[in-house]
């Protein structure tokens, strides 16, 4: 079972839907991050939480450190947000100074017009 | 304002050439990764450095080499290509403050090894 599962694995909604992705990992855990990965391959950070939630524009974020779940919901959906997003999360247990990474597979978001 | 700088964007290799993927970012950042991304895969860390003279293994370090000469750059060394190799990479740094981890990432390298 990998530590990190996002769900759903493709989802498709009409522009102006509210969207949901979820996150669910089995690891205790010091931080999420949420990610999008653009079309042409480029990834950018959205959010890095260990509790609550966070807002951004149109994103908001929440996280469950009890549920070991977090989810990410896109507001008023707009094509532009047309990306897959990656959830991420930095294990309590890691190797290394440097706090890695685990990854999830990813979310690919189609917004239709 | 560059961030993570990655060359090159696209290559194609034969089973058996080497070559190096370049990663320098301007941030200052201490720490930087390797990643690969595989179709329908989460990144895997492929190595990771804490600083310049420092690096380490990650996941999948097999077929792969890096150096960490200076704070700025952190390439990545493919030996003996093998079709496995086949992905995208993906370099990122961060802050070592831990209250500032946001991760920034190079743009990606798409390699094909035929």
């Amino acid at each position: 079972k990998n530590e990190v599962e996002q769900s759903p694995q493709n989802l498709t909604a009409q522009e102006g839907e509210f969207i949901t992705i979820n996150c669910s990992y089995s690891v205790g855990i010091s931080a999420l991050h949420w990610l999008q990965q653009h079309p042409g391959g480029g990834i950018v950070s959205l959010f890095m939480l260990s509790s609550g939630k966070k807002k951004h524009g149109r994103l908001i974020a929440t996280i469950n450190i009890q549920e070991k779940h977090s989810s990410l919901h896109i507001t008023a959906s707009h094509p532009r947000d047309s990306a897959v997003y990656i959830c991420a999360v930095r294990s309590l247990i890691s190797s290394g100074s440097a706090r890695q990474l685990t990854f999830g597979s990813g979310t690919q978001l189609t917004v239709l017009p | 304002n560059a961030g993570v700088t990655q060359t090159p964007k696209f290559r194609i290799l034969k089973i058996g050439q080497s070559m190096t993927l370049q990663c320098t970012q301007d941030m200052n950042h201490n720490y930087m990764y390797w990643y690969r991304q595989d179709p329908g895969m989460g990144l895997k860390l492929i190595y990771y450095s804490v600083g310049a003279g420092i690096t380490d293994k990650g996941e999948v370090p097999n077929g792969y080499n890096v150096s960490r000469s200076t704070t700025e750059d952190f390439p990545l060394r493919l030996e003996l290509a093998a079709p496995s190799q086949t992905s995208v990479y993906f370099c990122a740094s961060r802050n070592r403050d831990l209250a500032l981890e946001g991760y920034t990432f190079g743009s990606g390298t798409r390699l094909t090894v035929v």
